[in-house]
């Protein structure tokens, strides 16, 4: 089956440093590629949606020039945190699917916790 | 716009006794519904889907849930819980029927309880 790999499982930073999140579908080419947030005890919050080898697509109210999201590839895409600061402490996952591969619907990563300091 | 209603927060069942967790959906066209389990800081798991074909959706670990277009319910069930299945239970609808390119939308979050 689909499997989406995301790294790394836990993440603790600095305060004003950045932090890269990487998502690869290891046996599919996901050609979307969606990015949520999850605070404690709550759902999941769409941050932005991606598309192989364009602009990625953000959520009202989710800062673009502060959550870089690159998806240069078929396999890899990444979020950085960029200048994280405490309140960006959360759950990130990501989740792929492919236009291609209809089969596989949306492949969710494992997560990464990251806790700024 | 699409939207989904989870109708419990927390569901306290006995190991053994039957589950049911309940949601509502909202869309303006045939829907695509998800189920998904989510353990502990883990990702999610997709218990099942619904895309349009037999409305009684059978999925992983004994789950299934059935399509009610009159009642605009996807509502969850399993005859006999398990303590493994105590995990946050999320229902979903997609913005984009049976395309797979569309967002998830996730309800809030119902929080199964098993009690031994």
């Amino acid at each position: 089956g689909a499997v989406v790999s995301q790294h790394p499982s836990w993440v603790i930073c600095k305060s004003g440093t950045s932090v890269k999140i990487e998502c690869r579908s290891l046996d599919f080419q996901a050609t979307t590629m969606f990015w949520y947030r999850q605070f404690p005890k709550q759902s999941l919050m769409l941050m932005a949606t991606s598309n192989e080898g364009s602009k990625a697509t953000y959520e009202q109210g989710v800062e673009k020039d502060k959550f870089l999201i690159n998806h240069a590839s078929l396999t890899l895409s990444t979020l950085t945190v960029t200048s994280a600061h405490p309140e960006d402490s959360s759950f990130y996952i990501c989740s792929a699917s492919s236009a291609t591969a209809r089969g596989y619907g949306y492949t969710f990563g494992s997560g990464t916790r990251l806790t700024v300091v | 716009a699409q939207s989904v209603t989870q109708l419990d927060s927390h569901v306290s069942v006995s190991e053994g006794t039957p589950v049911l967790l309940r949601c509502n959906y909202s869309s303006s066209y045939s829907p695509s519904l998800f189920w998904y389990v989510q353990h502990p800081n883990k990702g999610l798991q997709l218990l099942l889907k619904y895309t349009s074909a037999a409305t009684l959706v059978k999925g992983i670990n004994g789950f299934e849930a059935e399509f009610k277009k009159s009642e605009t319910s996807f509502h969850l069930t399993k005859p006999s819980a398990h303590m493994s299945d105590a995990a946050e239970y999320f229902c979903v609808v997609s913005t984009r029927g049976s395309s797979n390119t569309g967002k998830l939308i996730f309800g809030q979050g119902t929080t199964l309880q098993v009690k031994p």
